[in-house]
């Protein structure tokens, strides 16, 4: 159970490209997600928290207008990075959290996607 | 300031060699400590969430316990498939439901 997935898990793109990263909660609905970015031997550093059905929300140096997020159903997240530059180059993970139950306050995260910006 | 420190930064342990891991943290409201694993190049795995002082979790090799101010991750008779890093994060009590994350332990077990 508690299972994310992310789509794609690597991509390659141009500079000035946009990318868009799904994440997904297979067997519980998950009313809120969050988007990580993970510098090589770094921990995760939260970009946004988004809440099904409503806008999300950034944390401090995120810029809202790059780093598109759509939660738009209690199972599917997706983050868009535009006008992508070789800077946004990382590993993105999502993860997500149910509504209630016993696993409430769990984030369970999915694979993470390789972004690569030529 | 809310903040999680791991230690140590890295750990190399032979086959069978027992060992744990420190988490520790100056929080102001504790709702809750998580313990992930993580591979290299994949996301967090989800290992154990302790809640209050006293707590103790275990999986296969693995034991989490937890104080009023820090947490301890035993890794008992540990094998090289353990070899991972560790991350501890807490949950903070009017935080938006954010994890404050530790920087987490490298550990090599070595056959």
């Amino acid at each position: 159970g508690a299972v994310v997935s992310q789509h794609p898990s690597w991509v390659i793109c141009k500079s000035g490209t946009s990318v868009k990263i799904e994440c997904r909660s297979l067997d519980f609905q998950a009313t809120t997600m969050f988007w990580y970015r993970q510098f090589p031997k770094q921990s995760l550093m939260l970009m946004a928290t988004s809440n099904e059905g409503s806008k999300a929300t950034y944390e401090q140096g995120v810029e809202k207008d790059k780093f598109l997020i759509n939660h738009a159903s209690l199972t599917l997240s997706t983050l868009t990075v535009t006008s992508a530059h070789p800077e946004d180059s990382s590993f993105y993970i999502c993860s997500a959290r149910a509504g209630g139950g016993t696993i409430y306050n769990e984030q369970f995260f999915g694979p993470g996607t390789r972004l690569t910006v030529l | 300031e809310d903040q999680v420190t791991q230690s140590p930064e890295a750990l190399r342990l032979q086959e069978g060699e027992s060992s744990s891991l420190n988490c520790s943290y100056t929080v102001s409201g504790l709702r809750g400590l998580f313990w992930y694993r993580q591979d290299p190049g994949k996301g967090p795995e989800f290992l154990f969430t302790l809640y209050s002082a006293g707590e103790e979790k275990e999986k296969e090799r693995l034991k989490a316990t937890l104080t009023k101010k820090e947490s301890f991750l035993h890794i008992t008779a540990p094998k090289p498939e353990d070899s991972a890093t560790y991350l501890c994060a807490v949950l903070v009590a009017g935080n938006n439901r954010k994890l404050i994350w530790g920087l987490g332990t490298s550990l090599a077990v070595n056959p």
